[in-house]
């Protein structure tokens, strides 16, 4: 069954410097998103994209957030600058177009900001 | 906008034993979704079950069932047979209207950590 991957699993990284995480959502996918979590929290939307655009963001995604596409299967997330309280779980999803529009979720990286 | 509201910070039931998570919603959307999310100690996102506003019928999928009633705004997620393997935390969410200007982003509630006794 296909699934959303995410690399790395954990990353650990020092204030103040840029990180960039990974996905490959579900190819036949066509709307992805990015969610945090930050530890025993809920589940917060960062942003969405959808034809080589963002679609949509909350006001977590600031200019030190940015996502890319830069090919045909890879979505990355990338943080300028990072700061302590980025630290979280980030989850990776994708969507077909149409259905019930269940979100398929990748296992998620645990960023740690030190 | 839209919000999700689960109550019950943890719940505690025996194996074998049905329970039900609770779950209330607001929104202003005429249609909408409704999702019931697992996650285990692992912490990967797991999906369990979809309610749609319009369904005629409350969904259900082997041991879950999703008790919708649109009128006082609730999807309380129902467990039957519980299993020691139903230990995790348990998120509802909800989407609005996916046409239109609207990409479907996911609203979470807080969340119900369940445990499973032997």
């Amino acid at each position: 069954e296909p699934e959303v991957t995410q690399t790395p699993s954990h990353q650990v990284t020092q204030m103040g410097q840029e990180v960039i995480l990974r996905c490959v959502p579900i190819s036949n996918h066509l709307y992805f998103y990015w969610y945090r979590q930050i530890l025993g929290q809920k589940v917060e939307f960062l942003v969405s994209f959808y034809n080589n655009e963002i679609s949509e963001k909350s006001e977590i995604f600031d200019d030190q957030f940015s996502v890319e596409r830069p090919d045909g299967s890879n979505f990355t997330l990338k943080i300028r600058s990072t700061k302590l309280e980025d630290s979280a779980m980030y989850f990776c999803a994708s969507r077909p177009l149409t259905g019930t529009y269940e979100q398929y979720f990748g296992p998620g990286t645990r960023l740690t900001v030190t | 906008a839209q919000k999700i509201t689960q109550t019950q910070p943890g719940m505690f039931v025996q194996e074998k034993e049905a329970v039900t998570l609770d779950c209330t919603y607001d929104t202003s959307d005429p249609s909408y979704g409704l999702f019931w999310y697992k996650q285990p100690s692992s912490g990967e996102m797991i999906f369990l079950i979809y309610q749609g506003s319009y369904d005629q019928q409350n969904a259900t999928e082997g041991r879950y069932s999703l008790n919708f009633q649109k009128a006082r705004k609730s999807a309380n997620l129902v467990i039957s047979a519980s299993q020691l393997g139903d230990s995790a935390m348990y998120f509802c969410a909800m989407r609005p209207y996916a046409g239109g200007t609207s990409y479907g982003k996911l609203t979470f509630g807080q969340g119900t950590i369940l445990t499973v006794h032997p």
